[in-house]
């Protein structure tokens, strides 16, 4: 199967509360990132981890990688309803060169 | 300034018809990727041009699927004898370098139906 692999596939919760997408892969990576991908168009970049990283910070996007683990995790906190979007994690490997591999994605829904 | 642009933004074809989908990157910009996101999945990766070295057509699902890239510029993704199962959004994405440790920006996509 794929790197890159998103969950839950599904998320819904209320506006102010926390969201958090976890991502596993399966080789060792050079770096891993997230995009937000809005109504089924162009993705957006959120935050580009390397694999000599932890965590990484950006608004209210909290992003941790485990590499023991193989393992990513992205924490939005304080959510919005714009925030209603898929999320997808991207990770970047020495055996696909400079080829990006995306998960299937976490829908996430943000109820006002 | 300009981001990744893509038209068109829709096409509907029929069974058997060519297509062309065109990628305009940004300006600068050495590395062109294209992909296909069929509805509710992931990214699928089917080509990458990097400056002038031979295209990564290590994506591309059958012969039918063909891309070209002149220079640091314009992309066009040509399938030939489209079947239905080529619905599917096609996205187009620049990055600055093609080493990956680069952020990628896409395209709005073009939302192709085989009818």
């Amino acid at each position: 199967s794929q790197q890159g692999e998103e969950d839950p596939q599904a998320l819904s919760i209320q506006e102010g509360e926390n969201a958090t997408m976890n991502c596993s892969y399966k080789t060792s990576i050079n770096n891993l990132q997230w995009y937000r991908q809005n109504s089924g168009r162009g993705l957006v970049h959120l935050i580009l981890i390397r694999s000599n990283e932890r965590e990484k910070h950006s608004g209210r996007l909290r992003v941790t990688l485990d590499t023991s683990k193989k393992s990513s995790s992205l924490l939005i906190t304080a959510s919005r309803a714009a925030d209603t979007a898929s999320y997808f994690c991207a990770v970047s490997t020495m055996e696909y060169g400079n080829k990006l591999v995306f998960g299937a994605g976490t829908i996430l829904r943000v109820k006002s | 300034g300009a981001g990744v642009s893509q038209s068109p933004s829709n096409k509907v074809t029929e069974k058997g018809k060519d297509v062309e989908l065109r990628c305009d990157p940004i300006s600068g910009h050495t590395a062109l990727y294209w992909y296909r996101q069929r509805l509710g999945q992931g990214l699928e990766f089917l080509i990458y041009f990097q400056g002038n070295s031979a295209p990564d057509k290590s994506g591309l699902p059958s012969d039918r699927f063909s891309a070209e890239r002149t220079g640091e510029s314009v992309s066009t993704l040509t399938i030939q004898r489209t079947q239905q199962e080529d619905s599917a959004v096609y996205l187009c994405a620049s990055s600055p370098t093609g080493l990956a440790r680069n952020e990628q920006f896409f395209g709005p996509g073009t939302r192709l139906t085989v009818l």
